[in-house]
């Protein structure tokens, strides 16, 4: 029972470079979400799906781009990374609702040099 | 817009002691709150929630939470703190909509001494 997964787990890359996050659950969750922590302002909303194929922004989307083509993958790409979006990503998951617990990958911590 | 304030940004402990970390919401309607643990380097764990009925409820690990509508609050407890609660702590709040997306505090640190 592997859960939600995250690749890679740590990752360097520089200013101007595409970078792709994963995220795999193993739950047939419908609900998939991608969060960015950083010091004093806890985890942000970056884009939520609720199913394959429906996707949506959250509070800081700009600079991202995901995509949903199956239920238990949610990759976030980062089309021309800045160091503004040097952060630790997490992936999480929950089956529906508002009131069914979401569940957090590991996370990816992301440098952008 | 919906908020969380956890006013607390660091604690430091004695390992038996009691805790409380401090939680307060910004929410029109009736919320759903959370508190999750995140243990260094790890990603984060629920130790409760509250959706409706009994205002205390009990948690993992120990912990408990107890919400007050009239405060706006949904502080955590623990009646005796062990070095192993040394984590951060976060507070959530759902927005409505129906797509369970989470607001979140800044995070409390919580620190324990032996």
């Amino acid at each position: 029972d592997a859960g939600i997964t995250q690749s890679p787990r740590y990752k360097i890359t520089e200013t101007g470079r595409q970078v792709t996050l994963m995220c795999h659950q193993t739950w047939s969750h419908s609900y998939m979400f991608w969060y960015r922590q950083d010091l004093g302002h806890g985890l942000r909303l970056i884009y939520y799906s609720a199913a394959a194929d429906i996707t949506d922004k959250g509070e800081v989307p700009d600079g991202y781009v995901v995509s949903r083509s199956k239920t238990e993958n949610f990759p976030l790409t980062l089309e021309s990374a800045t160091r503004s979006q040097t952060s630790v990503y997490f992936c999480a998951s929950s089956k529906t609702g508002t009131d069914n617990e979401q569940f957090f990958g590991p996370g990816t911590r992301l440098t952008v040099l | 817009a919906q908020s969380v304030t956890q006013p607390d940004i660091h604690i430091t402990v004695s390992e038996g002691a009691s805790l409380e970390l401090r939680c307060n919401y910004s929410y029109g309607a009736t919320p759903y709150l959370f508190w999750y643990v995140q243990s260094p380097g790890q990603g984060l764990q629920l130790l409760l929630k509250y959706f409706s009925g009994d205002t205390l409820v009990q948690g993992i690990k120990g912990f408990e939470a107890e919400f007050k509508r009239s405060q706006s609050s949904f502080n955590l407890r623990k009646p005796s703190v062990h070095w192993s609660d040394a984590a951060e702590y976060f507070c959530a709040v759902t927005t409505s909509g129906g797509y369970n997306k989470l607001i979140f505090g800044a995070g409390t640190r919580l620190a324990v001494h032996p």
